[in-house]
């Protein structure tokens, strides 16, 4: 059915506030990514859920980072205490689990965070 | 740790022409996949085509195809009969097929206009 969704959309908050940004992947995904698209890093990788397994959080900055996936479907990344660095594009993923790791991951359309 | 380098920051191309965009890579692996992702202003990263490494045979789709050298760790995508619709960011990017490492290793981005 449906693709990859993720809200809100845009999301302008100040400094210092928490933000929540919401992912949705495609029904039957069993594996999850968060990535963070910024002007000076690019695109890189914070989070990959896969199952009930513990989440991988090796590219997740900083503690103020923080990631959930419930009940094996929707994820929620939270930011604590929003810096202006954490201004960028928040991606999602979601894909297959095959073995030998063919599968092919398939994008959402993004949250863009401003922090003012 | 893996690297992408895209060297192409940005290319243009005239409509119904052909585009080669660049990329080489760094691995000690000697399976996993490369991919190519397009990413118009509507930030939605769509896969265009992917490759697997132990396949010497160069991925094709429609008008895009890929000339793969795994000696070179080189991964270019052509573009052929270049359509207005191609115009967008594109992203190179690798992935582990062993392991437990599923996430996307992504370059820094060809902008690739088409003119009418």
């Amino acid at each position: 059915g449906a693709g990859v969704s993720q809200s809100p959309s845009n999301k302008v908050t100040e400094k210092g506030k928490d933000v929540e940004l919401r992912c949705d992947p495609i029904s039957g995904h069993t594996a999850l990514y968060w990535y963070r698209q910024s002007l000076g890093q690019g695109l890189e990788f914070l989070i990959y859920f896969q199952g009930n397994s513990a989440p991988d959080k090796s590219g997740l900055p900083s503690d103020r980072f923080s990631a959930e996936r419930t009940g094996g479907s929707v994820s929620t990344l939270t930011i604590q205490r929003t810096q202006q660095e954490d201004s960028a594009v928040y991606l999602c993923a979601s894909s297959r689990t095959l073995a030998g790791g063919k599968e092919t991951q398939y994008f959402g359309p993004g949250t863009r965070l401003l922090v003012l | 740790a893996q690297t992408v380098t895209q060297s192409q920051p940005e290319m243009s191309v005239q409509e119904a022409e052909t585009v080669t965009l660049s990329c080489t890579y760094d691995t000690s692996e000697s399976d996993y996949y490369l991919f190519w992702y397009k990413q118009p202003p509507s930030r939605q990263m769509i896969l265009v085509i992917r490759q697997e490494a132990y396949k010497q045979q160069n991925a094709t789709e429609n008008r895009f195809s890929v000339n793969f050298q795994k000696a070179a760790k080189s991964f270019s995508l052509k573009i052929s009969d270049s359509q207005l619709g191609d115009a967008a960011m594109y992203f190179c990017a690798y992935r582990s097929s062993s392991g437990s490492a599923r996430q996307l290793t992504f370059g820094s981005g060809t902008q690739l206009t088409v003119l009418p």
